[in-house]
This record gives C-alpha cells, sequence and structure tokens, in this order.
C-alpha cells in the first residue's frame, strides 16, 4: 500500500465516548501533521511530529491527544468532544528537510452528536 | 505569522472558458508555495510547488505562477471535470526553527465548470 491511508473514513461518536483516528504513511517521510478542515475554513494545523518529537500544539484543547509512536503511524484519540468538533480531519505527511509540500490522506469525517 | 488569502470564493465557468485564481499572500521568508487540489470528501491532491519569484509550472491545462506577493493559477479551457476547490499554501521559516515544515492554507476557491 502506498501514500498516507486513514481510518476509518467516517466517524459518528457521542460526547461522551472514546475513539481514535489512526494515520499510516508509506513514503518515508519524517514529518506528520494533523489538520482540520471545517466548512467554509482554511485548514486548521492542530498538530506536527518532526521525527516522533511533537513540535507544534497549535491551542488545540485537551479533548484532542495525539500519539505518535514511530514517523509511520499517527493517531488522534478524541474524548468528550463537542458538536462543534465535526469536521474533516486530515493527516499529513512530508519530508521535511527537502522542503517538500505534504502527501495527504483521504481524512476521517467525524460527526459529534 | 504567514497569511494567505485566495479570491474569489467561488467561481463558477462555462466549458473552455479560461480564467485565472489568485492566492495573495504575506510571509517571513518564503520557503515555497503550493497549490492542491481537493474533491469533496477527499484530501487535498498536490499540484504544483513554486519556490522564487518569477517561477512558472504547467500541468495539462494548468498553469501556476509566482511573484512577491500572490500566485496566479490560469486554467485554460476547463472541462467539467476540473471542477474542485483549490488551495494555496506557503511554507516558511529556517531550518530548526519551529515554524519549520508547517504550511499555512488560504481559504480556498471553490471552482464549478458547466458543459
Amino acid at each position: 500500500e502506498t501514500g498516507v491511508t486513514q481510518t476509518p473514513r467516517h466517524l459518528v461518536m457521542g460526547m461522551t465516548n472514546k475513539k481514535s483516528l489512526k494515520c499510516e504513511q508509506h513514503l518515508g517521510h519524517n514529518a506528520m501533521y494533523w489538520y482540520k478542515q471545517s466548512a467554509k475554513k482554511p485548514l486548521e494545523l492542530m498538530f506536527v511530529y518532526n521525527f516522533k518529537e511533537q513540535t507544534e500544539n497549535n491551542s488545540v484543547p485537551s479533548r484532542f491527544s495525539p500519539e505518535c509512536p514511530n514517523s509511520s503511524h499517527l493517531f488522534l484519540h478524541l474524548h468528550t468532544l463537542q458538536p462543534e468538533d465535526s469536521a474533516l480531519y486530515l493527516c499529513a505527511s512530508s519530508q521535511v528537510a527537502q522542503g517538500y509540500g505534504y502527501t495527504f490522506g483521504s481524512g476521517t469525517r467525524l460527526t459529534v452528536v | 505569522e504567514d497569511q494567505v488569502t485566495q479570491s474569489p470564493e467561488a467561481l463558477r465557468l462555462q466549458e473552455g472558458e479560461s480564467s485565472s485564481l489568485n492566492c495573495s499572500y504575506t510571509v517571513s521568508g518564503l520557503r515555497g508555495l503550493f497549490w492542491y487540489r481537493q474533491d469533496p470528501g477527499k484530501g487535498p491532491e498536490f499540484l504544483f510547488t513554486l519556490y522564487s519569484a518569477g517561477e512558472e509550472k504547467e500541468k495539462e491545462r494548468l498553469k501556476a505562477t509566482l511573484t512577491k506577493k500572490e500566485s496566479f493559477l490560469h486554467i485554460t479551457a476547463p472541462k467539467p471535470e476540473d471542477s474542485a476547490t483549490y488551495l494555496c499554501a506557503v511554507s516558511s521559516g529556517s531550518a530548526g526553527g519551529t515554524s519549520y515544515g508547517k504550511l499555512t492554507f488560504g481559504q480556498g476557491t471553490i471552482l464549478t465548470v458547466h458543459p
């Protein structure tokens, strides 16, 4: 399998649930990212991991918890979310040292009810 | 703080009617400007990277250009399959800095091409 793979593609969860989003990249990249995309808004950077180390947390609420166990895998753990957290969550990877752009996954469409 | 503004927000064209999308940016030390295409329900798909003013890149009916303040995505004789949201993003900063590798996106232009 090639590229960036995100699972699940769709997720509906209640406000008291705990769920996790998974991202896997098969490109040998050294950086991974979580972005949130809401309707009619620019993509919002949530977290950045360079070489497995978190280098940026863009003022994201603590109900979102990232985990990067190795340079190929990235998780976003979700708990006690709010309806306004419903959005498309996109994972991306890049080779930072070369200054290339991102390769994105297809995203997880999250609905909080 | 890097800023990216895209215009127009939405653009409707007839098949074969050429036009341009605009991306204005403000950055401290541009490392690259990126164009992506996004279809509904999917992740953005990479189109072009431009690194310096005066640079141009082409792919089929698309041509991207870059100045010191803005980039244009020219669409020549578009077809209905070109309908999508087109995103512009910039990368800035120096190696080792906290912003290194981070992209800042505009809000996108929704392009609809009617047959």
